[in-house]
């Protein structure tokens, strides 16, 4: 079944440094790829997405790259602030189903 | 805010007791999901609802899971005789314009 790699599992940087994670996907059929940012004890809140048709898209400080043919996705964080720390998932959905298939998560901590 | 809330944010029971969480979407979203996710993983999908019609269900809903959409509106989850492994947080979503799914805040389950 469709499977969904993150790494790394955990990320440390400084404020202003920049933070990338990537995903790798298995089913090539996918076509949607989103990306959520998780605080504690909350519910996942979407922070950008990206379908197949395009290869990057970018919303502020962050951004995220799709490279279909290897199955990767990436999400970029610049200037990164100390509220930018929480978990972050992707995921990846199959044409004609909606059920996303998600990560492990990447715990990003960003120090003062 | 995402329009999405869910009831109870905790719960806390026996082993062996049944338990019922609700989702309410706000109105135009026609396509409703339930996840469950345990510590320190992603979110795993369970079920979804398309209105009232209950279109997928995942290997993880076992026989004592049930879930509804009597309305096509608010949607109910119950577990039936808890178990330990059951303790997790019980995700709802609702899917936007696009293929976007914006989540709830959760309901977290505790079973001793």
């Amino acid at each position: 079944g469709e499977n969904v790699e993150q790494h790394p599992s955990t990320l440390s940087v400084q404020e202003g440094d920049s933070a990338v994670i990537k995903c790798t996907y298995s089913d090539s059929a996918s076509n949607y790829f989103p990306w959520y940012k998780q605080e504690l004890g909350k519910g996942p809140q979407l922070i950008i997405d990206i379908r197949s048709n395009v290869g990057e898209k970018k919303d502020q400080r962050i951004a995220v790259t799709l490279n279909k043919t290897a199955k990767h996705f990436s999400l970029h964080i610049t200037e990164t602030q100390p509220e930018d720390s929480a978990v972050y998932f992707c995921a990846s959905s199959l044409y004609n189903t909606d059920k996303l298939i998600f990560g492990t998560g990447t715990r990003l901590q960003v120090f003062p | 805010d995402t329009g999405v809330s869910q009831d109870p944010r905790h719960k806390i029971t026996k082993r062996g007791q049944n338990v019922t969480f609700r989702c309410d979407p706000i109105s135009e979203h026609n396509r409703l999901y339930w996840y469950r996710q345990t510590l320190g993983q992603g979110p795993e999908f369970l079920t979804y609802f398309q209105n009232e019609a209950q279109l997928e269900k995942s290997r993880l809903l076992s026989d004592r899971f049930s879930a509804e959409r009597p309305k096509g509106s608010f949607s109910t989850l119950e577990i039936q005789r808890t178990e330990q492994g059951d303790s997790a947080m019980y995700l709802c979503a609702a899917k936007g314009p696009g293929n976007e799914q914006f989540f709830g805040p959760g309901t977290r389950l505790t079973v001793l």
